[in-house]
C-alpha cells in the first residue's frame, strides 16, 4: 500500500528555521518531491530528492533517507509569505508521473 | 504562472449533471496529469496522460473519463455528478513521463461546486 505520514500544522517564528518532516511508505520509490500550496492555489514546485542526501536551493533544502522511508523540508529566514501548506508527494516506479500525496503541513509564520 | 491553464475557473452544477474541463499545458510539455483536492481527501491523482495515451491511472471513479488530444490540451469528463464531487481540480504537466526530476507544473485548477 501508499502512506505518507506529514505533520498537520505547524508553527514557526519569522526569521527562524523550521523543520518538516514526512515519512512514507510506499510500494517501490522513484523520487520525492516537496510542493508549496498556498490556500486555494495551486501547488508549486520546491525540491526533488531520488538519492540520499541534502538538497539546497536557496533558503529552502530537503532532505532524504531511502532507507528510513524518512524526507524533511528545511525552511532558513522564515517570511510571513512562508505560511503555507507543504507537501510531500512520492512517485513511485512503473507508474508514469504519477505521485501519491501526503495530506500537507499547514505553516503558520507569526512576527 | 505556470504556463499551465485550466477552464473553467469555477463551475457550478447539480446533481446528475456532466461537466467538461479542460487543459492546456504548458508549450513543450507531453505529459498531462488530472487531480482532485477535496478537504478531507487531500490532493489525489486521477489520470495521467503522455502524448495521447493514457500512461498511468489512480483511483478514477467509472464516471470520470479524460483524453488528450493532439494538439496536447486534455479535458476530464465528470458525469452523474454527486455532492462529494465537489472540489478542486487541478491538471498538471511535465516535459516527459517519469524522467529524473519530472518536476510538474500545475494549473490554477477548477473549482467544482456541485448542489
Amino acid at each position: 500500500g501508499q502512506n505518507i505520514d506529514q505533520p498537520t500544522e505547524m508553527t514557526a517564528t519569522e526569521g527562524a528555521i523550521v523543520q518538516i518532516n514526512c515519512t512514507y511508505q510506499t510500494s517501490g520509490f522513484n523520487g520525492l518531491f516537496w510542493y508549496q500550496q498556498h490556500a486555494g492555489e495551486a501547488p508549486t514546485f520546491l525540491s526533488y530528492n531520488v538519492l540520499d542526501g541534502l538538497e539546497e536551493k536557496g533558503r529552502f533544502s530537503s532532505f532524504l533517507s531511502r532507507s528510513k522511508g524518512y524526507s524533511y523540508l528545511l525552511l532558513k529566514e522564515l517570511q510571513m509569505k512562508d505560511s503555507a501548506s507543504y507537501l510531500c508527494a512520492v512517485r513511485g516506479p512503473n507508474q508514469g508521473g504519477k505521485l501519491i500525496f501526503g495530506q500537507g503541513t499547514e505553516l503558520s509564520v507569526k512576527p | 504562472d505556470s504556463g499551465v491553464t485550466q477552464t473553467p475557473k469555477h463551475l457550478i452544477t447539480a446533481t446528475g449533471q456532466r461537466v467538461t474541463l479542460r487543459c492546456s499545458p504548458r508549450s513543450g510539455d507531453l505529459s498531462v496529469y488530472w487531480y482532485q483536492q477535496s478537504l478531507d481527501q487531500g490532493l489525489q491523482f486521477l489520470i495521467q496522460y503522455y502524448n495521447g495515451e493514457e500512461r498511468a491511472k489512480g483511483n478514477i471513479l467509472e464516471r470520470f473519463s479524460a483524453q488528450q488530444f493532439p494538439d496536447l490540451h486534455s479535458e476530464l469528463n465528470l458525469s452523474s455528478l454527486e455532492l462529494g464531487d465537489s472540489a478542486l481540480y487541478f491538471c498538471a504537466s511535465s516535459l516527459t513521463s517519469a524522467g529524473m526530476n519530472n518536476e510538474q507544473f500545475f494549473g490554477p485548477g477548477t473549482r467544482l461546486t456541485v448542489l
